[in-house]
């Protein structure tokens, strides 16, 4: 099993401020790397796949990066909409999840 | 418009049964791969089971013998059949269609149905 790995846990932001969120996979799974927020009681939305494209509707402030075993996902400008859970899957095998990293108000 | 929508959710008791439907609309899920993807209260996303266009199904260790995904094709309709469920299966779980391409990313997910195993 790939096991993937996010941090920080948690991410303090203030609203306008850039996010950057990191994943990590045990293993190479090439550009084979997506990345969903969810918010509390929704379920998760595909933001991003192929590490880098971004999914239909999807605004371009969301912008992925990566290969191999290091990934990145950056929001530039944080709106109050993107206060969120957010986890990146590797789909070159079985999927598997990160943990998660919670993008909260500062 | 797609819409993946999750029914048979409920209480059970260690041990029981319980079998979730997914209804389908806006596409057909007998041309998609899809999967069953669950999350613990307050926990991360855990694949569970795929079903594949061609008709292969797939398991999550934790679930293997237990758990068997089908579908019916003339409801447009994916099912998961929960056998032996234990503590750690309660969760929410979600119905989820896999990339229109193939890969295993989820582009479109239903809002989950809710099991919960205790005595």
């Amino acid at each position: 099993e790939i096991v993937m790995t996010q941090s920080p846990a948690t991410l303090s932001v203030s609203p306008g401020e850039r996010a950057t969120l990191s994943c990590r996979a045990s293993q190479s799974v090439r550009s084979h790397l997506a990345w969903y927020q969810q918010r509390p009681g929704q379920p998760p939305r595909l933001l991003i796949y192929a590490a880098s494209t971004r999914a239909t509707g999807i605004p371009a402030r969301f912008s992925g990066s990566g290969s191999g075993t290091q990934f990145t996902l950056t929001i530039s400008s944080l709106q109050s909409e993107d206060f969120a859970i957010y986890y990146c899957q590797q789909y070159d095998n079985w999927p598997t999840f990160g943990q998660g990293t919670k993008v909260e108000i500062k | 418009e797609v819409q993946l929508v999750e029914s048979g959710g409920g209480l059970v008791q260690p041990g029981g049964s319980l079998r979730l439907s997914c209804a389908a609309s806006g596409f057909t899920v007998s041309s998609n791969y899809m999967s069953w993807v669950r999350q613990a209260p307050g926990k991360g996303l855990e694949w569970v089971s795929a079903f594949y266009a061609g008709g292969n199904t797939y398991y999550a260790e934790s679930v293997k013998g237990r758990f068997t995904i089908s579908r019916d094709n003339s409801k447009n309709t994916l099912y998961v059949q929960m056998n032996s469920l234990r503590a750690e299966d309660t969760a929410v779980y979600y119905c989820a269609r896999a990339s229109i391409d193939g890969a295993n990313y989820f582009d479109y997910w239903g809002q989950g149905t809710l099991v919960t195993v205790s005595s």
